[in-house]
């Protein structure tokens, strides 16, 4: 079964400092991969997108990895703020049609 | 990119009641989605929205219970029928591109009592 885990479910981290959000999925063929953030309420937010091609994305203080043969990707954001408090979601296209998403980490950033 | 509206974005419906949420895209996708967000769960696929033909549903949704419609490729709608306290959640319109980026509506945020 393709399954998509996200570990820890919460993380809280002072301001200003560096933080790694990890996923991990059971299928290695994988299309792609992309990571969300969703506010309290709201919808998703897609922040980056990783083909199976690739190794990495960036967008500003956001990085994206991408490693299909150990089945993980990692988010890492650099000098957190408290805006960046959400939960954080990552989803898998397994070229079956749909997404499966992990369960999500709930960051909560300290001012 | 996609900008996926939807409407209404919140509601408040009595038991026994039917809604109709409306998802519009600004711009073609392949593909369209519905989703249900329960309190403090993650997302769970309804059905894909299929173009003139009736939607393919996920195990444990009906058609009965949420007919959706997708009369061209930037329009769909999900009704929530016959609707319990159960049925309160965030429904999630989605649509993707030709590279499998799926783009999210802003969520309808439905109480039902």
């Amino acid at each position: 079964k393709q399954e998509v885990t996200q570990i820890p479910a919460a993380l809280s981290v002072p301001e200003g400092e560096n933080l790694v959000l990890n996923c991990s999925f059971t299928d290695s063929a994988i299309y792609n991969l992309q990571w969300f953030r969703q506010d309290p309420g709201k919808g998703l937010t897609s922040l980056l997108l990783i083909q199976s091609s690739q190794r990495e994305q960036t967008s500003g203080r956001l990085n994206a990895s991408l490693d299909k043969s150990s089945g993980r990707s990692t988010l890492y954001i650099a000098a957190s703020q408290p805006g960046d408090s959400a939960t954080y979601l990552c989803a898998v296209y397994f070229g079956n049609e749909k997404l499966t998403f992990g369960t999500g980490t709930r960051l909560t950033i300290i001012p | 990119s996609a900008v996926i509206s939807q409407k209404p974005s919140r509601d408040i419906c009595q038991r026994g009641t039917s809604l109709t949420i409306q998802c519009q895209v600004d711009s073609q996708v392949t593909m369209m989605f519905w989703y249900r967000q329960q309190p403090g769960q993650s997302l769970t696929l309804i059905a894909t929205a299929n173009q003139g033909s009736e939607a393919t549903y996920e195990s444990g949704f009906v058609i009965d219970k949420f007919p959706i419609s997708r009369p061209n490729l930037t329009f769909s709608t999900l009704t929530v029928s016959n609707m319990s306290p159960e049925d309160s959640s965030i429904y999630l319109c989605s649509g993707t591109s030709g590279d499998w980026e799926q783009y999210f509506g802003p969520g309808t945020r439905l109480t039902v009592t």
